[in-house]
């Protein structure tokens, strides 16, 4: 069975980096497969952050590209995200997730596992 | 404003059937992108339902079922059970935006 566990700070300052880590277990994500970072908020609703495979090829929502990296450790089977210069408008539900193999060239836009999530609020 | 549009809420009692649509555009849906829907009961992650348009992963239930014509696609559930109250999301990708796109959400209430 798949599993993916986030952890990080559950809080951080505005203008502040936020590092959040995705521990995959039941899985080696050297055997491939693209991993994502996916947020959460009751007014934004689900807003995907970006995606990352196992070589490091990655790709983002433009909306939030200049801000973040999402990085791979295949050594230790997780993938980190890094979001900077936090506002409040950061404040989410941060999930990571495994994406489905189907994809549109090198797009795979779809997940199959999810995180239950870890709780991020931007705030002095 | 999300690029793909739910209804906020749908409700049926146990038993019933009940359908959630998901309308989109050229850009997304009718440009031929899958569509995926997502359940997520309340305080609990996204699950995947459906992938592929109408495919349904091992270990859904058949009551699931989904759909897509031109630039809208639609969730039925039938034989409504009260474990299937949450949220449904449906998903593809937009390639104007170039990024992934979720629908806003339809809240599902069993009465």
């Amino acid at each position: 069975q798949v599993l993916l566990q986030e952890s990080g700070p559950g809080l951080v300052k505005p203008s502040e980096t936020l590092v959040l880590t995705c521990d995959v277990s039941g899985f080696s994500m050297s055997r491939g497969h693209y991993w994502g970072w996916i947020r959460q908020t009751p007014g934004r609703g689900l807003e995907w952050i970006g995606n990352v495979y196992h070589t490091g090829n990655d790709y983002y929502n433009p909306s939030l590209k200049s801000r973040v990296t999402i990085s791979v450790d295949a050594s230790k089977n997780q993938f980190s995200l890094q979001l900077s210069s936090l506002t409040a408008a950061d404040t989410a539900m941060y999930h990571c997730a495994r994406a489905l193999p189907y994809c549109s060239g090198s797009i795979c836009y779809s997940f199959d596992v999810w995180g239950q999530g870890t709780m991020v609020t931007v705030s002095s | 404003q999300s690029v793909l549009t739910q209804p906020p809420s749908v409700s049926g009692a146990p038993g019933q059937t009940v359908t959630i649509s998901c309308t989109g555009g050229a850009s997304n849906i009718g440009a031929g992108y899958e569509v995926y829907w997502y359940q997520q009961p309340p305080g609990a992650a996204p699950k995947l339902i459906i992938y592929m348009n109408d495919n349904r992963p091992s270990g859904v239930p058949d009551r699931f079922s989904a759909s897509k014509s031109g630039t809208s696609a639609s969730l039925a559930i039938a034989g409504l059970q009260a474990d299937d109250e949450g949220a449904y999301y449906c998903q593809t990708y937009d390639n104007s935006l170039n990024v992934v796109v979720f629908g806003g959400g339809t809240k599902l209430t069993v009465l």
